[in-house]
């Protein structure tokens, strides 16, 4: 079964800095996809960014990106710029070709003004 | 389409009662799942459904727990005989599901219950 970590519960950072969340996961798949999503406070779920795992080049989304490293088996993302607004839990989530999905325990993550 | 909504949005309980949540997931989204969710941690999977059929129920869902989804369309989450431990944020998702694709997930607000 698959496992996904993320071992910061919490983070801080001030406005307009950059900040970098961890991930690690557990598998035994050589294809799969890797998610980041946030969930802001009293607020559905909502897709940061994701990864396909044969893909070599870390994927970007304006000021989130990912740092993918397969055989090391992790998943980090950073947020430049950081804004008010993303202030939230960001969850990592894995997801095999079957569509399962797994979450880790979420970190959150305050933006200070 | 406004997206996935949940139906109540809080529901408090006395302990011993039944509850029963809805989802109506995204109109062509044929994937839709179950997640429980308590404070502080992330999504634990349910169950979920490839249009009307149930593929996988996790270990986690007691025999106190019974989902459905007739017709393919919406899905009700029943919990029987409610315990304090069920208290939790119970999140549905939808997944247009295409195979070897990446299927973002789509949330719904959740639907929040305490059990008394």
């Amino acid at each position: 079964a698959q496992t996904v970590t993320q071992s910061q519960p919490e983070m801080s950072v001030q406005e307009a800095e950059t900040v970098t969340l961890s991930c690690t996961y557990d598998t035994s798949e050589n294809n799969y996809y890797l998610f980041w999503y946030k969930q802001p406070p009293s607020r559905q779920m909502i897709l940061v960014i994701r990864q396909e795992a044969y893909k070599q080049q870390n994927a970007t989304e304006n000021r989130f990106s990912v740092n993918f490293q397969k055989a090391a088996k992790s998943f980090s993302l950073k947020i430049s710029d950081s804004q008010l607004g993303d202030t939230a839990m960001y969850f990592c989530a894995f997801m095999d070709y079957g569509q399962n999905f797994v979450f880790g325990p979420g970190t959150r993550l305050s933006v200070l003004p | 389409d406004t997206g996935v909504s949940q139906d109540p949005r809080h529901k408090i309980t006395k302990r011993g009662q039944n509850v029963t949540f809805r989802c109506d997931p995204i109109s062509e989204h044929n994937r839709l799942y179950w997640y429980r969710q308590t404070l502080g941690q992330g999504p634990e999977f349910l169950t979920y459904f490839q249009n009307e059929a149930q593929l996988e129920k996790s270990r986690l869902l007691s025999d106190r727990f019974s989902a459905e989804r007739p017709k393919g369309s919406f899905s009700t989450l029943e919990i029987q005989r409610t315990e304090q431990g069920d208290s939790a944020m119970y999140l549905c998702a939808s997944s247009p599901g295409l195979a070897g694709a990446a299927g973002e997930l789509f949330f719904g607000e959740g639907s929040r219950l305490t059990v008394l």
